[in-house]
């Protein structure tokens, strides 16, 4: 069955400090990985997806097929990148239909 | 507005009865996605629209659940006899085309008592 974890529900770390969300898939065949964020009072948006290969206010995520992994990093976190992050699959041949993870509360001490 | 816009924000209910949800897209987007965001199962898909039409139905929890689209615009998502169970943040999203949605709504917030 096709599933997404997120194994912390919550991390806690220091501003400069570096982030890693992690974010686990279950899937047979290639699907498309994704990185939501919903910042506190804010709608929930799409920060990045591993095709497009980008780095989105820092953030980059690797898509690791032998490990199944799609994890989120940030070389130095910022107090405004509090928020809550969602790692999501879609099937390539039914992209309106997300998968998400349980999500982790990132929270940037001062 | 610019963005997708639901209405309306919070809706507290009576344990059975029905409940409208609406869902305005983003002008000239043809594809419309339901979320539902709750304490115990995050968030889940219920249904997209292409159009008008519904390819994939398989999240609605029960037949309790419909929507509709009409005019390639407005979604409706009706839940009728609500249960405790429903109590939930239902959103929306929407895009130019069948893709990853990247804009959602801020959300109904459904309270069933």
């Amino acid at each position: 069955a096709q599933r997404v974890t997120q194994p912390e529900k919550l991390l806690s770390v220091f501003k400069g400090a570096p982030v890693e969300l992690k974010c686990n898939y279950s899937y047979s065949g290639s699907p498309e990985l994704f990185w939501y964020v919903q910042y506190s009072r804010q709608r929930l948006q799409l920060l990045l997806r591993h095709i497009s290969r980008e780095s989105i206010k820092g953030f980059t995520a690797d898509l690791n097929k032998g490990e199944t992994s799609f994890h989120l990093k940030k070389p130095f976190a910022q107090e405004e990148d509090s928020a809550m992050y969602y790692c999501a699959l879609s099937e390539p041949s039914n992209t309106g239909k997300l998968i998400f993870g349980q999500g982790t509360t990132l929270q940037v001490k001062p | 507005g610019a963005g997708v816009s639901q209405s309306p924000s919070n809706k507290v209910t009576e344990k059975g009865k029905d409940v409208e949800l609406r869902c305005d897209p983003i002008s000239g987007h043809t594809a419309l996605y339901w979320y539902r965001q709750s304490l115990g199962q995050g968030l889940e898909f219920l249904i997209y629209f292409q159009g008008n039409s519904a390819p994939d139905k398989s999240g609605l929890p029960s037949d309790r659940f419909s929507a509709e689209r009409t005019g390639g615009s407005v979604s409706t998502l009706t839940i009728q006899r609500t249960q405790q169970e429903d109590s939930a943040v239902y959103l929306c999203a929407s895009s130019l085309v069948l893709q990853t949605p990247a804009f959602f709504g801020q959300g109904t917030r459904l309270t069933v008592v």
